[in-house]
């Protein structure tokens, strides 16, 4: 199974400021297709996940452009350019190019 | 809008079974394929198992976890998913939840206890 680890397991963020999420995987994560299934989501207290980015950098509609995603081969980064308050929560990375693993988590909190 | 309303869920003794149902509307359903995952209490989530469209086949795929317990269906004229759960046991305990990946419903719990 590929393993999805996520650093840091917490990060205290201030307003305004930029945070960055890292996400590093087994093994490489290009599907038999050509593409990169990994996405992001992120989960607010008491609610489902809400996808943020599609295959490495796309961004879903609605989605802020605070938000970008990049990477290759085996690692990858969220990025958000300001934090807001409403970016409080848990970020999860997940590749679904071999089945489907998310990462451990990062908790977003403002310091 | 798209929404998927998950239900079913409940409390169930170990060995027993449940079926869970993913209710969807404002989707082309019947082109989608879709998903179960779950989340047990404090953790993250986990992918439970997915379904392809009736015109992929409607194969169906599922973690290690659940292969030969769990089965996925879906009735494209009620634009609903199911779960069936059967041998369950305490680890299945978890919020369940269908997905499409870009739309997520809002989980229904299954607690597996004594």
């Amino acid at each position: 199974d590929v393993v999805m680890t996520q650093s840091p397991l917490s990060l205290p963020v201030t307003l305004g400021q930029p945070a960055s999420i890292s996400c590093r995987s087994s093994q490489g994560l290009v599907h038999t297709d050509g593409n990169i299934y990994l996405s992001w989501f992120q989960q607010r207290p008491g609610q489902s996940p809400r996808r943020l980015i599609y295959k490495v950098s796309n961004r879903d509609s609605g989605v802020p452009d605070r938000f970008s995603g990049s990477g290759s081969g085996t690692d990858f980064t969220l990025k958000i350019s300001r934090v807001e308050a409403e970016d409080v929560g848990v970020y999860y990375c997940m590749q679904g190019s071999h089945w489907h693993t998310f990462g451990g988590g990062t908790k977003v909190e403002i310091e | 809008e798209v929404q998927l309303v998950g239900s079913g869920g409940g409390l169930v003794k170990p060995g027993g079974s449940l079926r869970l149902s993913c209710a969807t509307s404002g989707l082309s359903f019947s082109k989608t394929w879709m998903s179960w995952v779950r989340q047990a209490p404090g953790k993250g989530p986990e992918w439970v198992g997915r379904i392809a469209s009736k015109t992929s086949g409607e194969i169906t795929e599922y973690a290690a976890p659940v292969k030969g317990r769990f089965t996925i269906s879906r009735d494209d004229s009620k634009n609903t998913l199911y779960l069936q759960l059967n041998s369950l046991k305490t680890d299945d305990t978890a919020v369940y939840s269908c997905t499409t990946a870009e739309y997520w419903g809002q989980g229904t719990l299954v607690t597996v206890s004594s």
